[in-house]
């Protein structure tokens, strides 16, 4: 069993449309929780960062952790083409990290 | 700053033949993380340095596979003999915030072997 998983997708939604990514993990060790987002032929980039189970917001963005089912979430709101891209869910133990294998997501206008 | 530069940014090469692939962090960053990208597997964690000394390699596939840091500024990651089932996306990132601080990431090298 891989310790988190993420389905590959792909996503594709309507301009302003709400998008909900998702990961499970298996390691109850896993503290850190954070997404990134990678263009097409680019390096990952960090969009969010949470520590502990709820909520965080960040302008259009949405990251929940729930520990106690092992699962974040991803909420983008008002989508938009320019958050074509794909997104990344990865975890911390506090030394070792895993990433999900990411999730494509296309925006159509 | 620039960034992260990674050269070469696509390699092509032969089974059996070495590859280096090249790292400048970000200046003033005293963690540098080396990774591997691919369709099955994601993105995998190889090795990290912390202060220029390797932390952890556990990450690293094979002993065809090792990297170094010689200086605050640059490291390599080198593979040899090469197989095909090595052709990935390798990313270099670092950061100056320890373990958990954002990291910032190269643009990669697409590497193709033969």
């Amino acid at each position: 069993q891989k310790e988190v998983e993420q389905d590959p997708g792909p996503l594709s939604v309507p301009e302003g449309a709400i998008v909900s990514l998702n990961c499970t993990y298996s390691n109850s060790a896993f503290q850190y929780f954070m997404w990134y987002r990678q263009y097409s032929r680019k390096g990952p980039e960090l969009l969010m960062y949470t520590y502990s189970s709820g909520n965080k917001e960040d302008g259009r963005f949405t990251a929940q952790v729930d520990k106690s089912s092992k699962y974040i979430s991803l909420f983008i709101r008002d989508s938009q083409p320019s958050d074509s891209a794909t997104y990344l869910c990865a975890m911390s133990t506090g030394n070792q990290f895993y990433f999900g294998t990411g999730t494509s997501l296309t925006v159509i206008p | 700053d620039a960034g992260v530069i990674q050269s070469p940014r696509h390699e092509v090469t032969e089974m059996g033949q070495e590859v280096t692939l090249r790292c400048k962090p970000i200046s003033g960053h005293d963690y540098l993380f080396w990774y591997r990208q691919t369709m099955m597997r994601g993105l995998e964690l190889l090795i990290y340095f912390n202060n220029n000394v390797p932390i952890d390699d556990s990450g690293m596939p094979e002993d065809r596979f090792s990297a170094k840091m010689p200086n605050a500024s640059f490291s390599t990651l080198k593979i040899q003999p090469s197989e095909p089932r090595d052709s990935a996306v390798y990313f270099c990132a670092s950061t100056f915030s320890g373990l958990l601080g954002t990291q910032y990431f190269g643009p990669g090298t697409r590497l193709l072997v033969l």
